[in-house]
């Protein structure tokens, strides 16, 4: 089944200790989204890929960066991860719906926990 | 700044019963309007997703549009245990917008 996977699901990293979390989706959508959502919070969004072009929202800390090398795959890295880095990091991608707009398919998550 | 309220729960219900969660935007523009649901520790599931006004079925589920109120819902009938969960509302834009906003979901638990 086409689908968005992400790895790993869970990971712990100790304060300070860089952190790679990675995306891939067999949908072959054009835009790719990475999340960030905290207990009781909605997803807030980190970045954004539209095919190549990179965008990033104003109020993502320089902390986190994220590649993306082909359509298939995008990285998230989280340089020097503090204890409010904790969270659910969500990997999305979405279907052109036309006029309509876009229908996003989020992977399975990843869990960091930073000790 | 486009907001998207939802009140935040949690929703109660008797199992069988029919649950109904809103969802009101602040963007009159807004085009899309999609409803998650999120089980604890999982990510969101797309499980609705309306365009027009009016109403849209989907088995037990119905969402209903009124852009003159800026509104959504989304019905669910014979509530189940498993339908136990928090419900996102999210709204894009017009012209074909990839950028959703979002809620901040309402917890719904069914009970037996």
């Amino acid at each position: 089944d086409a689908m968005v996977i992400q790895n790993p699901r869970y990971q712990v990293t100790q304060f300070g200790k860089p952190v790679t979390l990675s995306c891939s989706q067999t949908l072959n959508h054009n835009v790719m989204y990475w999340y960030q959502q905290k207990s009781s919070q909605a997803p807030k969004l980190l970045f954004h890929y539209y095919d190549k072009d990179f965008n990033n929202e104003a109020d993502t800390p320089d902390n986190f960066q994220s590649r993306r090398p082909n359509t298939s795959f995008c990285f998230l890295d989280i340089r020097s991860p503090g204890l409010g880095d904790a969270a659910m990091y969500l990997c999305a991608t979405s279907r052109d719906l036309g006029d309509l707009g876009y229908e996003q398919y989020f992977g399975p998550g990843t869990r960091l926990t930073v000790t | 700044q486009k907001e998207v309220e939802q009140n935040s729960g949690p929703l109660s219900v008797p199992e069988g019963a029919i649950a109904s969660l809103n969802c009101t935007y602040s963007d009159r523009g807004s085009q899309s309007f999609f409803w998650y649901r999120q089980y604890s520790g999982k990510s969101p599931e797309l499980i609705m997703f309306i365009y027009s006004n009016g109403d849209k079925e989907d088995g037990r589920f119905t969402a209903q549009l009124n852009k003159a109120s800026q509104y959504v819902s989304l019905l669910i009938r014979d509530s189940q245990p498993s339908d136990s969960a928090t419900y996102l509302c999210a709204v894009t834009g017009p012209g074909g917008s990839y950028i959703p906003t979002f809620g901040r979901g309402t917890s719904l638990i069914v009970h037996p």
